[in-house]
């Protein structure tokens, strides 16, 4: 079945940097790849999603890129603000699983003023 | 719009206990699943149901756990027994048809001791 890895597990970064969380899947029928952001407590929050038709998406400070050759796909965070400090899931599913959605391991983002 | 609403948010019972969720859905939206998250992982699928038909629950374990969704609406989720590792936070989420985009409940934080 489809695994995916996430990489790094925590990452640290000065407000106003750049983040970046990389990620891994292995099932190349896999064509839909969210991202979602958890607060401590809180339920997780879609932030961004790419199907696999497309190479890259923007949504103001947010971008996700994916390689379906080498099935990786990454989160791009720009110009980090304190409240983007969560942990970052990504998540991969394919149309005949019906939306199942196999999840990364996590990044525990922290961005310092 | 109400967004995925999940009762109780916490529970604490000790093992060999029953416990029940219970899950309201987004309006409208036909897919429900359930997901469990341990601590520092990302989401598990349990079960996933279209309207009221459980079309995915390979991963649930079914010799103490049950699910429902009656009418096809809101959806309640038992474990009977508990065990200790049980303990983590059960994820209720929904979409408007399978492999649309997942709107996460905030959670029911179980503990078993």
């Amino acid at each position: 079945g489809e695994n995916v890895e996430q990489h790094p597990s925590t990452l640290s970064v000065q407000e106003g940097d750049s983040a970046v969380i990389k990620c891994t899947y292995s099932d190349s029928a896999s064509n839909y790849f969210p991202w979602y952001k958890q607060e401590l407590g809180k339920r997780p929050q879609l932030i961004i999603d790419i199907r696999s038709n497309v190479g890259e998406k923007k949504d103001q400070r947010i971008a996700v890129t994916l390689n379906k050759t080498a099935k990786h796909f990454s989160l791009h965070i720009t110009e980090t603000q304190p409240e983007d400090s969560a942990v970052y899931f990504c998540a991969a599913s394919k149309n005949n699983q019906g939306g199942k959605l196999i999840f990364g391991q996590g990044t525990e983002l922290s961005v310092k003023p | 719009e109400a967004g995925v609403v999940q009762s109780p948010r916490y529970k604490i019972i000790e093992k060999k206990q029953p416990v029940a969720f219970w899950c309201n859905p987004i309006s409208g939206h036909n897919t429900l699943y359930w997901y469990r998250q341990n601590l520092g992982q990302g989401p598990e699928l349990l079960i996933r149901y279209e309207n009221e038909e459980a079309v995915d629950d390979s991963q649930l374990p079914k010799d103490r756990f049950s699910a429902e969704r009656l009418k096809g609406v809101d959806s309640t989720l038992k474990i009977q027994p508990a065990e200790l590792g049980d303990s983590a936070v059960y994820l209720c989420a929904s979409s408007l048809v399978a492999g649309e985009t997942q709107y996460f409940g905030p959670g029911t934080r179980l503990l078993v001791l």
